[in-house]
């Protein structure tokens, strides 16, 4: 079975600065999704970004971008320019894209504080 | 822009009791979930739902869960007796296709007394 470790309970960034969320995973599959989905203090579950695996390219969205590392199993989400409103658990997942209607499995999260 | 969303936001109840959690997905989505998040905990899978039957169901999905699509529009989840340990956020979700970007809706926060 698929796992996902985020290694990070909390982290905390100055407003304006740079943070970097780790997440690593591990499967047996070649094929697969990555995805940080990001939970304000609402609850809501917002998709911050996706990477497919067979995919060498970085996905990028505006501050948003990550560092994917096949190899290494490694899947880390680095925000710029850090705002208040980027406060908020993030959560890192996985999803197979064996055929089939496949879960998303997540890590346990990581709080991020944005400090004015 | 198209979202998911769940009735009711927030809901108490007895333990025991039955409960229906609603969910209307996006319109044109074919793959519908339901996950749940206890307070401070991960999120986890509990059920999806294609062409009017279960595809895939996780252990904590036991014979209490149910879910079912009643028409076109709406996606439920059953909980048959409540127990406390049920209370947690339960969030619905749904995709276009299997491999797709899974959205969620902003949750259904149950409370078991």
């Amino acid at each position: 079975a698929q796992t996902v470790t985020q290694s990070q309970p909390e982290m905390s960034v100055q407003e304006a600065e740079t943070v970097t969320l780790s997440c690593t995973y591990d499967t047996s599959e070649s094929d697969y999704y990555l995805f940080w989905y990001k939970q304000p203090p609402s609850r809501q579950m917002i998709l911050v970004i996706r990477q497919e695996a067979y995919k060498q390219q970085n996905a990028t969205e505006n501050r948003f971008s990550v560092n994917f590392q096949k190899a290494a199993k490694s899947f880390s989400l680095k925000i710029s320019d850090s705002q208040l409103g980027d406060a908020a658990m993030y959560f890192c997942a996985y999803r197979s894209a064996r055929s089939g209607n496949t879960p998303l499995v997540f890590g346990k999260g990581t709080r991020l504080s944005v400090i004015a | 822009e198209p979202e998911v969303t769940q009735t009711p936001s927030h809901q108490v109840t007895q333990m025991g009791q039955e409960v229906i959690l609603r969910c209307v997905p996006i319109s044109n989505h074919l793959y519908f979930y339901w996950y749940r998040q206890i307070l401070g905990q991960k999120v986890e899978f509990l059920v999806s739902f294609y062409n009017n039957e279960i595809s895939e169901k996780s252990e904590i999905f036991d014979d209490q869960f149910s879910v079912e699509r009643p028409d076109g529009s709406n996606f439920t989840l059953k909980i048959r007796s409540t127990k406390l340990e049920d209370s947690a956020m339960y969030f619905c979700a749904s995709s276009l296709f299997s491999g797709n970007t899974i959205y969620f809706g902003e949750g259904s926060w149950l409370t078991v007394v």
